[in-house]
């Protein structure tokens, strides 16, 4: 069983423009969630999707969207990107929403944005 | 406001001596706690949970204690080894949540041989 998995491991934008990273799940785990972790800081819940569907949010604007496939890959979207969204980008799949389900975290994608 | 605390950025602590790891919270809806870890380069990692309806957890050399009324809990690491050396998150989730998880800033154990 392959772990989870995310998409790229560094990447480098410019303030004004438009972000996907990827995050590909375990077999099996219907929910992904999304968290931002920045500098010096604990992760920050982004948002979770639970069968394609978006399932609860954090305290985020709607420039931070999400889709979840059928296959277990997901994605978050960012646009017009702003200087304080450099941070370390961490997904996490699990077997369902909530309790007792754990919530098995990727390597994260490191972005920057100058 | 941050509702999960880690106050202590780092710890050093001597192989095969005891790690104490705490943390404080502020919100009284939480009813179950988790710590994780991360290793440089790695995602977070479950380590050991604990339900509000217990005060004490023990997962081989990991035991987290829940003090309710005083709102803190902290996680114990005996012996430590070299290997346990991370950055260790406490985190938090309420009563009824859908598992999205309330991160403490994390606390930076080195443990020295």
């Amino acid at each position: 069983e392959t772990g989870v998995t995310q998409s790229p491991t560094h990447l480098i934008k410019t303030r004004g423009q438009q972000v996907t990273l990827r995050c590909s799940s375990q077999s099996g785990h219907n929910t992904v969630s999304w968290y931002q972790q920045a500098l010096g800081q604990g992760p920050q819940f982004i948002f979770q999707y639970y069968r394609e569907e978006e399932n609860g949010r954090g305290n985020f604007p709607p420039r931070f969207s999400g889709l979840q496939f059928p296959n277990y890959s997901s994605e978050l979207n960012v646009n017009a990107l702003e200087l304080d969204d450099s941070a370390l980008y961490l997904c996490a799949s699990s077997l369902g929403v909530g309790l007792p389900y754990e919530q098995y975290f990727g390597p994260g994608t490191r972005l920057t944005v100058t | 406001d941050q509702q999960v605390k880690q106050n202590s950025p780092s710890l050093s602590v001597q192989e095969g001596r005891i790690s104490i790891l705490n943390c404080d919270y502020t919100n009284s809806m939480f009813d179950y706690f988790l710590w994780y870890k991360k290793y440089p380069a790695e995602g977070p990692t479950f380590l050991i949970s604990i339900s509000s309806i217990k005060d004490k957890n023990e997962d081989g050399r990991f035991t987290v204690f829940l003090n309710k009324s005083a709102k803190h809990l902290s996680l114990h690491i005996v012996p430590s080894q070299p290997g346990d050396s991370a950055v260790y998150f406490c985190a938090a989730m309420g009563r009824g949540s859908q598992g999205n998880l309330i991160f403490g800033k994390g606390t930076k154990l080195s443990v020295k041989p």
